[in-house]
Protein backbone atom coordinates (compact mmCIF):
# COMPACT_ATOMS: atom_id res chain seq x y z
CA UNK A 1 0.00 0.00 0.00
CA UNK A 2 0.84 3.84 -0.49
CA UNK A 3 1.91 5.83 2.07
CA UNK A 4 2.17 8.97 0.76
CA UNK A 5 0.38 10.51 -2.44
CA UNK A 6 1.92 13.62 -4.29
CA UNK A 7 0.43 16.47 -5.92
CA UNK A 8 -0.21 17.22 -8.73
CA UNK A 9 0.18 14.48 -10.30
CA UNK A 10 1.80 15.98 -13.30
CA UNK A 11 3.37 19.38 -13.85
CA UNK A 12 4.30 21.45 -16.67
CA UNK A 13 6.40 24.86 -16.23
CA UNK A 14 8.82 26.86 -18.28
CA UNK A 15 12.51 26.92 -17.89
CA UNK A 16 13.47 29.65 -15.02
CA UNK A 17 9.96 29.22 -13.44
CA UNK A 18 9.53 27.85 -9.33
CA UNK A 19 8.42 24.19 -9.30
CA UNK A 20 6.06 23.04 -5.88
CA UNK A 21 5.02 19.52 -5.41
CA UNK A 22 3.37 18.21 -2.57
CA UNK A 23 3.12 15.49 -0.35
CA UNK A 24 0.69 13.70 1.71
CA UNK A 25 1.12 10.31 4.34
CA UNK A 26 -1.00 8.86 6.58
CA UNK A 27 0.94 7.48 9.99
CA UNK A 28 3.71 9.38 12.26
CA UNK A 29 7.28 9.24 10.73
CA UNK A 30 10.90 9.37 11.93
CA UNK A 31 11.87 11.10 8.47
CA UNK A 32 10.66 11.75 4.97
CA UNK A 33 12.89 12.26 2.35
CA UNK A 34 12.35 12.89 -1.68
CA UNK A 35 13.80 11.16 -4.65
CA UNK A 36 14.01 12.09 -8.40
CA UNK A 37 13.96 9.53 -10.82
CA UNK A 38 14.73 10.33 -14.65
CA UNK A 39 13.36 8.33 -17.15
CA UNK A 40 14.78 4.64 -17.60
CA UNK A 41 16.83 5.17 -14.30
CA UNK A 42 16.74 4.20 -10.43
CA UNK A 43 16.05 7.26 -7.94
CA UNK A 44 18.22 9.32 -6.64
CA UNK A 45 18.16 10.59 -3.50
CA UNK A 46 17.24 14.34 -2.75
CA UNK A 47 17.11 15.51 0.44
CA UNK A 48 16.23 13.94 3.75
CA UNK A 49 13.84 16.06 6.69
CA UNK A 50 13.68 14.96 10.07
CA UNK A 51 10.08 14.85 12.32
CA UNK A 52 11.41 17.41 14.19
CA UNK A 53 12.77 19.66 11.59
CA UNK A 54 10.31 21.84 9.62
CA UNK A 55 12.28 23.27 6.91
CA UNK A 56 15.36 22.24 5.11
CA UNK A 57 17.40 23.50 2.28
CA UNK A 58 19.87 22.46 -0.45
CA UNK A 59 21.04 24.20 -3.20
CA UNK A 60 18.18 24.99 -5.39
CA UNK A 61 15.68 22.64 -3.66
CA UNK A 62 13.56 23.85 -0.45
CA UNK A 63 11.85 21.02 1.76
CA UNK A 64 8.80 21.95 4.06
CA UNK A 65 7.56 19.33 6.81
CA UNK A 66 4.13 20.15 8.78
CA UNK A 67 3.79 16.89 10.78
CA UNK A 68 0.45 18.35 12.25
CA UNK A 69 -0.46 18.17 8.61
CA UNK A 70 1.40 14.90 7.66
CA UNK A 71 2.14 16.94 4.68
CA UNK A 72 5.31 18.06 3.21
CA UNK A 73 6.04 20.64 0.22
CA UNK A 74 9.07 20.49 -2.16
CA UNK A 75 10.32 23.48 -3.72
CA UNK A 76 12.56 23.69 -6.66
CA UNK A 77 13.54 27.30 -8.23
CA UNK A 78 14.90 28.71 -11.14
CA UNK A 79 14.04 25.04 -13.34
CA UNK A 80 15.84 23.85 -15.43
CA UNK A 81 15.19 21.28 -18.21
CA UNK A 82 17.35 19.42 -16.84
CA UNK A 83 15.18 19.24 -13.54
CA UNK A 84 12.57 17.19 -15.77
CA UNK A 85 11.77 14.08 -14.00
CA UNK A 86 9.54 11.95 -11.90
CA UNK A 87 9.83 13.36 -7.84
CA UNK A 88 8.49 11.08 -5.10
CA UNK A 89 8.80 11.21 -1.26
CA UNK A 90 9.21 8.62 1.25
CA UNK A 91 8.55 7.93 4.66
CA UNK A 92 9.26 5.01 7.40
CA UNK A 93 6.45 4.57 9.61
CA UNK A 94 7.61 5.92 13.22
CA UNK A 95 9.51 2.76 14.85
CA UNK A 96 10.02 0.74 11.59
CA UNK A 97 12.58 2.22 9.19
CA UNK A 98 10.57 0.65 6.44
CA UNK A 99 10.74 3.38 3.26
CA UNK A 100 7.14 3.16 1.78
CA UNK A 101 7.27 5.56 -2.09
CA UNK A 102 4.44 7.68 -2.81
CA UNK A 103 3.19 7.95 -6.38
CA UNK A 104 5.10 10.31 -7.53
CA UNK A 105 4.98 13.87 -9.52
CA UNK A 106 5.84 14.02 -12.92
CA UNK A 107 7.93 17.66 -13.89
CA UNK A 108 8.21 18.38 -17.51
CA UNK A 109 10.56 22.12 -18.09
CA UNK A 110 10.34 23.45 -20.98
CA UNK A 111 13.21 25.29 -22.26
CA UNK B 1 32.42 4.94 -4.64
CA UNK B 2 30.88 2.46 -6.61
CA UNK B 3 27.01 2.38 -7.02
CA UNK B 4 24.37 -0.04 -6.59
CA UNK B 5 24.96 -2.67 -9.24
CA UNK B 6 22.07 -4.85 -10.90
CA UNK B 7 21.98 -7.24 -13.84
CA UNK B 8 20.09 -8.21 -16.08
CA UNK B 9 19.25 -4.70 -17.27
CA UNK B 10 16.28 -6.05 -19.09
CA UNK B 11 14.43 -9.63 -19.24
CA UNK B 12 11.51 -10.91 -21.17
CA UNK B 13 10.39 -14.34 -20.58
CA UNK B 14 6.61 -15.94 -21.01
CA UNK B 15 4.35 -16.36 -18.22
CA UNK B 16 4.91 -19.21 -16.11
CA UNK B 17 8.65 -19.05 -16.57
CA UNK B 18 10.95 -18.38 -14.01
CA UNK B 19 14.05 -15.20 -13.74
CA UNK B 20 16.24 -14.05 -11.11
CA UNK B 21 17.59 -10.79 -10.93
CA UNK B 22 20.89 -10.38 -9.19
CA UNK B 23 21.78 -6.97 -6.79
CA UNK B 24 25.06 -5.98 -5.64
CA UNK B 25 24.96 -3.24 -3.08
CA UNK B 26 27.59 -0.45 -2.14
CA UNK B 27 30.40 -1.51 0.32
CA UNK B 28 29.53 -1.74 4.16
CA UNK B 29 26.17 -1.00 2.98
CA UNK B 30 24.10 -3.26 5.79
CA UNK B 31 20.41 -2.46 5.12
CA UNK B 32 19.24 -4.19 1.30
CA UNK B 33 15.91 -3.02 -0.38
CA UNK B 34 14.06 -4.69 -3.34
CA UNK B 35 11.14 -2.72 -4.36
CA UNK B 36 9.01 -3.74 -7.70
CA UNK B 37 8.16 -0.50 -9.93
CA UNK B 38 5.18 -1.05 -11.82
CA UNK B 39 4.97 1.80 -14.79
CA UNK B 40 3.37 4.83 -13.78
CA UNK B 41 3.77 4.15 -10.14
CA UNK B 42 5.77 5.14 -7.31
CA UNK B 43 8.02 2.03 -6.13
CA UNK B 44 6.37 -0.55 -3.61
CA UNK B 45 8.74 -2.08 -0.93
CA UNK B 46 8.80 -6.12 -1.76
CA UNK B 47 11.52 -7.13 1.47
CA UNK B 48 14.03 -6.06 3.63
CA UNK B 49 17.23 -7.36 4.69
CA UNK B 50 19.53 -6.20 7.72
CA UNK B 51 22.97 -7.92 6.93
CA UNK B 52 21.60 -11.53 5.83
CA UNK B 53 17.99 -11.37 7.96
CA UNK B 54 14.83 -10.48 6.96
CA UNK B 55 13.37 -7.69 8.21
CA UNK B 56 10.28 -7.20 6.21
CA UNK B 57 8.87 -9.38 3.81
CA UNK B 58 5.11 -8.45 4.17
CA UNK B 59 4.45 -7.31 0.94
CA UNK B 60 6.54 -10.08 -0.44
CA UNK B 61 4.17 -12.73 -2.88
CA UNK B 62 5.64 -15.72 -1.10
CA UNK B 63 4.03 -18.10 -3.14
CA UNK B 64 5.78 -16.93 -6.16
CA UNK B 65 8.64 -14.33 -5.07
CA UNK B 66 11.80 -15.70 -2.80
CA UNK B 67 14.58 -13.57 -2.20
CA UNK B 68 18.38 -14.42 -0.44
CA UNK B 69 20.88 -12.16 0.72
CA UNK B 70 23.83 -14.79 0.93
CA UNK B 71 26.76 -13.23 3.59
CA UNK B 72 24.90 -9.96 4.19
CA UNK B 73 26.51 -8.78 0.75
CA UNK B 74 24.62 -9.75 -2.58
CA UNK B 75 20.81 -10.11 -3.06
CA UNK B 76 19.13 -12.34 -5.52
CA UNK B 77 15.09 -11.95 -5.84
CA UNK B 78 13.54 -14.99 -7.89
CA UNK B 79 10.29 -14.96 -9.23
CA UNK B 80 8.37 -18.85 -10.17
CA UNK B 81 6.38 -18.89 -12.17
CA UNK B 82 5.87 -15.55 -13.34
CA UNK B 83 2.56 -13.88 -14.56
CA UNK B 84 1.64 -11.21 -16.55
CA UNK B 85 1.20 -8.62 -13.70
CA UNK B 86 4.67 -9.01 -12.14
CA UNK B 87 6.15 -7.10 -15.53
CA UNK B 88 7.74 -4.38 -13.64
CA UNK B 89 11.06 -2.70 -12.92
CA UNK B 90 12.26 -4.51 -10.06
CA UNK B 91 15.01 -2.04 -7.96
CA UNK B 92 17.44 -2.78 -5.60
CA UNK B 93 18.65 -0.39 -2.66
CA UNK B 94 20.74 -0.03 0.08
CA UNK B 95 21.91 1.90 2.64
CA UNK B 96 24.69 1.90 5.47
CA UNK B 97 22.18 1.13 8.54
CA UNK B 98 18.60 0.81 9.26
CA UNK B 99 17.65 4.44 10.28
CA UNK B 100 17.35 7.97 8.77
CA UNK B 101 20.09 6.86 5.80
CA UNK B 102 19.44 7.74 2.24
CA UNK B 103 18.71 5.40 -0.23
CA UNK B 104 20.74 4.37 -2.59
CA UNK B 105 19.47 2.68 -5.73
CA UNK B 106 20.48 0.61 -9.12
CA UNK B 107 19.08 1.36 -11.79
CA UNK B 108 16.68 -1.47 -11.58
CA UNK B 109 15.87 -4.45 -13.91
CA UNK B 110 12.85 -3.96 -16.38
CA UNK B 111 10.97 -7.30 -16.49
CA UNK B 112 8.33 -8.09 -19.44
CA UNK B 113 6.28 -11.09 -19.15
CA UNK B 114 4.13 -12.07 -22.40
Amino acid sequence: SQQGEEDPQALSIQEGENATMNCSYKTSINNLQWYRQNSGRGLVHLILIRSNEREKHSGRLRVTLDTSKKSSSLLITASRAADTASYFCATDASGTYKYIFGTGTRLKVLA
Amino acid sequence: EAGVAQSPRYKIIEKRQSVAFWCNPISGHATLYWYQQILGQGPKLLIQFQNNGVVDDSQLPKDRFSAERLKGVDSTLKIQPAKLEDSAVYLCASSPRTGSSPLHFGNGTRLTVT
